[in-house]
């Protein structure tokens, strides 16, 4: 069965200080992984996936098959980062379904 | 309107009341799902429609819950005699196609309060 943990519930950090979002995953195969952002009453919105390998509002997450992790960083942390982030596991072996983790909030104090 | 909208966007219902939580796709998307977020918790799936099929509904609690896609886009998940645990943000979420449904475009939610 996949799944998704992510173990920080919150983190908090000042800003300009580096930001790492910890998230592991269990499954077999090849994983398509994401990280999704909650910003304060706003919608769920894709932030980036792992195939594009690209760096959205500075944060980039590489895929460790060795570790299945999928760790989300930035070096220099804004407050406008605030948010709930969640890790995502795609569909896969003929399933449709993506799994979610439980989130974790990060704050960015001044 | 180009992005998922659900309505209501909140409802408070007392328990024993069905209420009906609405979900209008981006069109053109093939798959819809449902999720359910309880207070500080991540999305949990409910259940799963590509076009108008229902292919997974293996998330929903019990036989209170059901969900429908008539046509292809809009979708109704319908929960009868709520009780309490069932206070939850309902998300609803399309993709495009079917082999891309890692990247979902979510709607704000419909948010239960069962009292």
């Amino acid at each position: 069965a996949q799944r998704v943990t992510q173990p920080e519930k919150l983190l908090s950090v000042f800003k300009g200080a580096p930001v790492e979002l910890k998230c592991n995953y269990s499954y077999s195969g090849s994983p398509e992984l994401f990280w999704y952002v909650q910003y304060s009453r706003q919608r769920l919105q894709l932030l980036l996936r792992h195939i594009s390998r690209e760096s959205i509002k500075g944060f980039t997450a590489d895929l460790n098959k060795g570790e299945t992790s999928f760790h989300l960083k930035k070096p220099f942390a804004q407050e406008e980062d605030s948010a709930m982030y969640y890790c995502a596991l795609g569909p896969s072996g003929g399933s449709y379904i993506p799994t979610f983790g439980r989130g974790t909030s990060l704050i960015v104090h001044p | 309107g180009a992005g998922v909208s659900q309505s209501p966007r909140y409802k408070v219902a007392k328990r024993g009341q069905d209420v009906a939580l609405r979900c209008d796709p981006i069109s053109g998307h093939v798959s819809l799902f449902w999720y359910q977020q309880a207070l500080g918790q991540g999305p949990e799936f409910l259940t799963y429609f590509q076009n108008e099929a229902q292919l997974d509904k293996s998330g929903l609690p019990s036989d209170r819950f059901f969900a429908e896609r008539p046509e292809g886009s809009v979708s109704t998940l319908k929960i009868q005699r709520t009780q309490q645990e069932d206070s939850a943000v309902y998300l609803c979420a399309s993709s495009l196609h079917p082999q891309n449904t890692g990247e979902l475009f979510f709607g704000e939610g419909s948010r239960l309060t069962v009292l």
